[in-house]
C-alpha cells in the first residue's frame, strides 16, 4: 500500500470548512484513498472513499487531485463533535482479507 | 445502522492471567479482524479472519493470541497469559464482501487493563 503524509494537528472554528490535505505521491493506478476518524478512544469510523473522482456523502467530501498524488477530506460545516483524529489511508480495493494499516493520522480539533 | 458489538468495555486483569475479549461482527460480514492501539500509540493490526481460519497476522499476535468463531455469530480474541504491555484498546472489525462500498465497520473497543 502506497504511503500517506498528513499534518499532525489542524484546528478549525466550528461553523467553518475543515480542509485536511493528504499527500499519496506513490500512489498506484488501482489504489482507493480512504479516510476514517477516530473520536477520542471509540473505534476509527468510516468517512468515504474515492478513486480519481470527487466523491461527496452525508459526512464529507473528498477532493482528489488529478494526478492523484494528494486529496483533501472537507468536512463543510465543522462542529465540536468532528474534533478527532483522521486517517487518510491508500489501499487496494479488492474483495480479499487485507487489513488496513494506520498512520498517526491529524488530530483535528474544532473551536468554538 | 448495523454495528460490531464488543464486550466487555473494560476488562481489568491480572498479569499472567487469561482473558477473552468477545465481539460480534455485523452478520452479513465475512471477514474479521481484531486491531489495538496503546494509549497514544497508532491503531495497529493484530490478525485478520475468514472462512474460519486466520489470513493474516501481525508479529504482535505470538502464540499468547488466538481468535476463535465458536457459534458463527461471536469472534472472540484470547489472551493465553497476559503481560503488562497487553494493556490497550482492542478493536474488533468486520466487513462485507465489497469493502470497497461500505468500507470497514469497528466496534466502539475493550479496554484492558493488565495490573
Amino acid at each position: 500500500d502506497a504511503k500517506t503524509t498528513q499534518p499532525p494537528s489542524m484546528d478549525c472554528a466550528e461553523g467553518r470548512a475543515a480542509n485536511l490535505p493528504c499527500n499519496h505521491s506513490t500512489i498506484s493506478g488501482n489504489e482507493y484513498v480512504y479516510w476514517y476518524r477516530q473520536i477520542h478512544s471509540q473505534g476509527p469510523q468510516y468517512i468515504i472513499h474515492g478513486l480519481k473522482n470527487n466523491e461527496t456523502n452525508e459526512m464529507a467530501s473528498l477532493i482528489i487531485t488529478e494526478d492523484r498524488k494528494s486529496s483533501t477530506l472537507i468536512l463543510p460545516h465543522a462542529t465540536l463533535r468532528d474534533t478527532a483524529v483522521y486517517y487518510c489511508i491508500v489501499r487496494v480495493a479488492d474483495f480479499g482479507n487485507e487489513k488496513l494499516t494506520f498512520g498517526t493520522g491529524t488530530r483535528l480539533t474544532i473551536i468554538p | 445502522e448495523p454495528e460490531v458489538t464488543q464486550t466487555p468495555s473494560h476488562q481489568v486483569t491480572q498479569m499472567g492471567q487469561e482473558v477473552i475479549l468477545r465481539c460480534v461482527p455485523i452478520s452479513n460480514h465475512l471477514y474479521f479482524y481484531w486491531y489495538r492501539q496503546i494509549l497514544g500509540q497508532k491503531v495497529e493490526f493484530l490478525v485478520s479472519f475468514y472462512n474460519n481460519e486466520i489470513s493474516e497476522k501481525s508479529e504482535i499476535f505470538d502464540d499468547q493470541f488466538s481468535v476463535e468463531r465458536p457459534d458463527g455469530s461471536n469472534f472472540t480474541l484470547k489472551i493465553r497469559s497476559t503481560k503488562l504491555e497487553d494493556s490497550a484498546m482492542y478493536f474488533c472489525a468486520s466487513r462485507s464482501r465489497q469493502a470497497v462500498v461500505y468500507g470497514y465497520t469497528f466496534g466502539s473497543g475493550t479496554r484492558l487493563t493488565v495490573v
